[in-house]
């Protein structure tokens, strides 16, 4: 069975920060990877996606940005948090059409 | 631009009750509709998805309605449970393996009272 772990679970970050948000699947090659977004009570809004190790494709502009060093892991990271950046981190995987989301991150930047 | 729309943002209903929760998209492309759902403080995850070669989908206490013409789907929850409050995302997207181009709704949601 296929697994996905995101870390960290929470974190409290200051404005002007770096931040590194990471993700990893177990038990399926070659997955496709995403990274969404959602504010406290929004929509989720889809960041960055990568079929293959070493691509990344962007969706949206947030000042952040996304790798895939290996196969099974999925890093999400700036060098500079802004306020707006907070919010829940969500990494998925797809098999066919549908999504299958991680545990997310709660991002808070103060 | 939102491509899909949901109605209401939120819905209260007794126990026992019914709960329909409505979207509309634009794309005429869109062939695949799930909903997922979400509980407080946890991931989204599928609950029941349609394609357009049927116009009704059931899972238990879940039917999706889909009316092609007017381009609009709906769930509808049957002997709503207050176990079923969650927040509600209907999503669209078009061809096979595509959970890449899922366009999401800004949610719904449904509180379920005893």
């Amino acid at each position: 069975a296929q697994t996905i772990h995101q870390w960290p679970v929470a974190e409290i970050k200051a404005v002007g920060s770096p931040l590194s948000l990471g993700c990893t699947i177990k038990g399926k090659s070659s997955p496709n990877l995403y990274w969404y977004w959602q504010a406290t009570g929004g929509t989720l809004q889809q960041l960055f996606y990568s079929i293959t190790v070493g691509q990344v494709e962007s969706v949206v502009q947030l000042n952040l940005s996304a790798s895939r060093p290996k196969d099974d892991q999925f890093i999400l990271s700036t060098e500079k948090l802004l306020l707006s950046h907070s919010g829940f981190y969500l990494c998925a995987w797809s098999l066919e059409n549908t999504l299958y989301f991680g545990a997310g991150t709660r991002l808070s930047v103060l | 631009q939102q491509q899909v729309r949901q109605s209401p943002q939120s819905l209260t209903v007794w126990e026992g009750e019914t709960a329909i929760l409505n979207c509309s998209y634009e794309d005429s492309t869109f062939d695949y509709f799930p909903w997922y759902h979400q509980f407080p403080g946890e991931s989204p995850a599928l609950l029941i998805a349609i394609r357009p070669v049927s116009n009704k989908k059931e899972d238990g206490r879940f039917t999706i309605f889909f009316n092609k013409r007017e381009k609009k789907f709906s769930l509808h929850i049957a002997d709503s449970q207050p176990g079923d409050s969650a927040t509600y995302f209907c999503a669209a997207s078009r061809g096979q393996g595509t959970g890449s181009k899922l366009s999401f709704g800004k949610g719904a949601k449904l509180t379920v009272s005893p």
